[in-house]
């Protein structure tokens, strides 16, 4: 099972309008939370990093959530644009003795339509 | 500046044989990673190098093997390739380790094709 789950898969919404996508998370020690864009074919794009003592953090229009007590971390779009079409990826990092490592979630697969 | 540069873009090889990926860094950043991204789904991290060293592990077999050298570049080797082993490979480099606080800067892979 992966320790790291984002929901939905696949998302569809209509230029202008908001949306939010959903990361779930079991891996631990953690050390920080990262949401990344990838547009296809292209490497991922960092757009957040929180660590667990950060609730919130903005980066033009997308806003992550961190709730480090339940273990969730949301990523909000705001008046959504064509450009915003691509895969959003949540990654959380983890160090401990044997070292440091990032596990990735599957991504939401976000479709902006004119 | 140059962004993470890797190569080849693409490459095809059969079953068996063995294959070197290739990461630049971007100037300044000491630690690289690599990750394996299969179609469809999010990357798995491979392995993490700091200053030349490795610092981090992902769960893969002993065939897949990296190295960094002093100028901080990096070279991902895949031994005995099998059909599986086809994905986007990607490199990402950052200032310090992934346990920080650094932003890590990814490229735009090696996508390996195994016949």
């Amino acid at each position: 099972k992966n320790q790291v789950e984002q929901s939905p898969q696949s998302l569809i919404i209509l230029e202008g309008k908001n949306c939010t996508l959903q990361c779930n998370y079991t891996v631990s020690p953690f050390s920080n939370l990262r949401w990344y864009k990838q547009d296809t074919g292209r490497g991922p794009v960092s757009l957040t990093i929180m660590t667990f003592s950060e609730n919130t953090k903005s980066n033009g229009r997308y806003t992550a959530t961190l709730d480090a007590d339940t273990k969730q971390s949301s990523l909000h779009i705001t008046a959504s644009q064509l450009s915003d079409s691509a895969s959003y990826i949540c990654v959380v990092s983890v160090s401990n003795n044997a070292g440091n490592m990032l596990t990735f979630g599957g991504g939401t697969r976000l479709m902006v339509k004119p | 500046d140059a962004g993470v540069t890797q190569s080849p873009t693409h490459l095809i090889k059969t079953r068996g044989q063995h294959v070197t990926l290739r990461c630049s860094p971007i100037s300044g950043h000491k630690s690289v990673s690599w990750y394996q991204q299969v179609l469809g789904q999010g990357p798995q991290f491979i392995f993490q190098y700091y200053e030349k060293e490795e610092r981090g592990r992902g769960n893969f077999p002993d065939r897949f093997s990296a190295r960094q050298f002093p100028n901080y570049s990096s070279e991902l080797n895949v031994n005995a390739l099998l059909l599986g082993d086809s994905a986007l490979y990607l490199c990402a480099s950052s200032q310090r380790t992934t346990g920080s606080y650094s932003p890590l800067h990814f490229g735009n892979g090696t996508r390996l094709t195994v016949t």
